[in-house]
């Protein structure tokens, strides 16, 4: 698997349902993002989780980390149809210095159905 | 305060011509970073680019792409004699002046190149 791959690929669910994304990687890091993208659209910043932190809310959004796993999820709950978008995760090394370059996986589309 | 300003929005060029792609950072943002996506694909580093530095350019291919960010004005990221493989969506990034590390990365809406 490459640095932060999402699972699953995609989920589909009712509105008022929580969707749960989970994303891996390989290396250690300083930061993790999460990042949501309507189609054809830019990418928006929804959250950021540090390496020291297990634990973060925003709105609707819970993220977990797991540095031990190397993993993370976000929860988004009671969802909306206007939350149908791909998610990403990214990272950023925490290596010689280039921990700019944020690396995304192939993301999750959710789909919420009304 | 707008947002990361991305131009143009779609970019349709025949093989063998040059695109130029622009982004203009989000005021007060001294740092810009060029990602490309191809289809189905999560976004790849390209290059990261201070005020008339480049910083990391190890994303972008060695031949035909390059990047600037000027004293004044937008950053340009050029492909010369542009190939199909070339088609992708840009997005450009950018982000305050301090410690990269601690910084959100805000995106633009991208640059849809279609070579055809």
């Amino acid at each position: 698997s490459q640095q932060g791959e999402e699972d699953p690929q995609a989920l589909s669910i009712q509105e008022g349902e929580n969707a749960t994304m989970n994303c891996s990687y390989k290396t250690s890091i300083n930061n993790l993002q999460w990042y949501r993208q309507n189609s054809g659209r830019g990418l928006v910043h929804l959250i950021l989780i540090r390496s020291n932190e297990r634990e973060k809310h925003s709105g609707r959004l819970r993220v977990t980390l797991d540095t031990s796993k190397k993993s993370s999820s976000l929860l988004i709950t009671a969802s909306r149809a206007a939350d149908t978008a791909s998610y990403f995760c990214a990272t950023d090394a925490n290596s010689g210095g280039s921990n700019y370059k944020l690396t995304f996986g192939k993301g999750t589309l959710l789909t919420v159905n009304p | 305060n707008a947002g990361v300003m991305q131009n143009p929005r779609h970019l349709v060029r025949r093989r063998g011509q040059e695109a130029r792609l622009r982004c203009s950072p989000m005021k007060g943002h001294s740092h810009v970073y060029w990602y490309r996506q191809l289809p189905e694909e999560g976004l790849k580093f390209m290059v990261y680019l201070q005020k008339e530095n480049i910083i990391d350019e190890s994303g972008m291919p060695k031949e035909r792409f390059s990047a600037e960010f000027p004293k004044e004005g937008p950053s340009i990221l050029r492909i010369q004699q542009v190939v199909r493989g070339d088609s992708a969506a840009y997005f450009c990034a950018s982000s305050p002046p301090g410690r990269v590390s601690q910084n959100i990365q805000y995106f633009g809406a991208g640059t849809r190149l279609s070579v055809l």
